[in-house]
């Protein structure tokens, strides 16, 4: 079964402080790899797609990179603006394009 | 430019009612998805419209039905309102079957 698996669930950082999400990945066929950010009741903000292994992607603090089982999403010297949940989504060639998403993470930046 | 804009933002429903919610999709885009979106998980699959047909279906019953217009607007109804319907219903629109643009959701509660 096709699946989107995230971790950490959440994570806590001082601002300043570096760190790295990952979203691991089953499916067969990889078409696109997506990043998105959701803030608290708000709809996700699209950041990145990534399509073929090897590829990486940056915008300001963040950079994503892929491999055939998962994508890290880098960030670099987070300030608290940063602090949201980032999810990571997936879609198929085999599945007819339907899109996965993983639970997210969340992520909180202490001042 | 207008994004995706969803309506109403908020509603109460009660258990076994209908309801009906709509969403615009940001200019130039013809594909219209939804997808419901539980506290503390990711969003989930509901289906998306293109050329006003249903091209793909995630794992939701009858009960879930949808709408596009010729001016690529969408409705998504629910009917026999289950508790358990309580989430963010979020609308995203793109000019392909790629993740797309996301409105800011409509939270139904339902009572």
């Amino acid at each position: 079964e096709d699946q989107v698996t995230q971790s950490p669930e959440a994570l806590r950082l001082q601002e300043g402080e570096s760190s790295s999400l990952n979203c691991s990945y089953t499916v067969s066929g990889l078409r696109g790899l997506f990043w998105y950010r959701q803030d608290p009741g708000k709809g996700p903000e699209f950041l990145f797609t990534l399509y073929s292994a090897g590829e990486e992607k940056e915008k300001e603090r963040l950079k994503a990179t892929l491999t055939k089982k998962e994508s890290f999403l880098h960030i670099t010297a987070p300030k608290p603006e940063d602090s949201a949940t980032y999810l990571c989504a997936v879609t198929s060639f085999n599945r007819d394009d339907k899109i996965i998403f993983g639970k997210g993470t969340r992520l909180h930046i202490l001042p | 430019d207008a994004g995706v804009t969803q309506s109403p933002t908020h509603l109460i429903k009660t258990r076994g009612q209908q309801v009906t919610l709509r969403c615009s999709p940001k200019s130039g885009h013809d594909t219209v998805s939804w997808y419901q979106q539980a506290l503390g998980q990711g969003p989930q699959f509901i289906f998306q419209y293109y050329e006003e047909e249903e091209r793909q279906r995630g794992n939701f019953p009858d009960r879930f039905s949808g709408h596009q217009f010729p001016n690529y607007s969408s409705e998504l109804n629910v009917n026999a309102l289950l508790l358990g319907d309580s989430a963010l219903y979020l609308c995203a629109s793109s000019p392909s079957t790629q993740a797309g643009t996301f409105g800011s959701g409509t939270r139904l509660t339902v009572v």
